[in-house]
């Protein structure tokens, strides 16, 4: 079975500092990795994707990913309360349907003003 | 703006009555997605169309069935709701040349009474 774990949290963190959100998946082959933002009750919204190990930085946004490990992380510098939302893990598998993603259920994260 | 777009918002029907979601896209993209999810839990891929060609998930119910009439729409039937099938439904979209990531439309917040 291909999973995708998450922390469901609550994460909290207090405003300006760093939230780090963690992933593991179980299949060794996966090749893609993605981080969706969700806004309770709104649709997932993409944050940043990441094929290689190592870092990935997009403004704010650190995505870490560690093959040899299989995790994913996200960092979230300089937090704020707009960031207080369900982060989504998303790994595409080796096998199985191309075009499958499997997600994780999603860290809640609060950034308290 | 390109976008992935869902209607109705909000859809409330009753037990049994079917009802047809649908999911409209001005991104040209190959391929699209109909995912479920439910209040804390990953969304799950219920199928999706490359081009016309249709693909169901293994662990669809039969409840479930969807049209792709052309390139730009998308429609998930639900031929007779029960209570458990209350979810957002999403609708995505990707380019199908292999470069996820998707790109989620608003969803459709489906209440069965």
């Amino acid at each position: 079975q291909k999973e995708v774990e998450q922390n469901s949290g609550p994460l909290s963190v207090p405003e300006g500092a760093i939230a780090s959100l963690n992933c593991t998946y179980s299949d060794r082959g996966s090749q893609s990795f993605f981080w969706y933002r969700q806004y309770s009750g709104k649709s997932p919204e993409l944050i940043m994707f990441i094929y290689s190990n190592g870092d990935k930085e997009d403004g704010r946004f650190t995505a870490q990913l560690n093959k040899a490990s299989q995790y994913v992380s996200l960092l979230i510098r300089d937090s704020q309360p707009s960031d207080s939302a369900t982060y989504l893990c998303a790994v595409k598998p080796s096998s199985g349907s191309a075009r499958q993603l499997t997600f994780g259920s999603g860290t809640q994260l609060t950034v308290l003003p | 703006d390109a976008m992935v777009i869902q209607n109705p918002r909000y859809q409330v029907t009753q037990f049994g009555k079917p009802v047809t979601l649908s999911c409209s896209q001005t991104l040209n993209h190959n391929v699209m997605y109909w995912y479920q999810q439910k209040s804390s839990q990953a969304p799950k891929l219920l199928f999706h169309y490359y081009d016309k060609d249709f693909n169901n998930e293994a662990d669809t119910p039969d409840n479930f069935q969807s049209r792709r009439p052309n390139t730009s729409f998308c429609f998930l039937d639900i031929r007779s709701p029960g209570l458990g099938d209350a979810a957002m439904y999403l609708c995505a979209t990707e380019t199908g040349t292999g470069g996820l990531p998707l790109h989620f439309g608003n969803g459709t917040r489906l209440t069965v009474t």
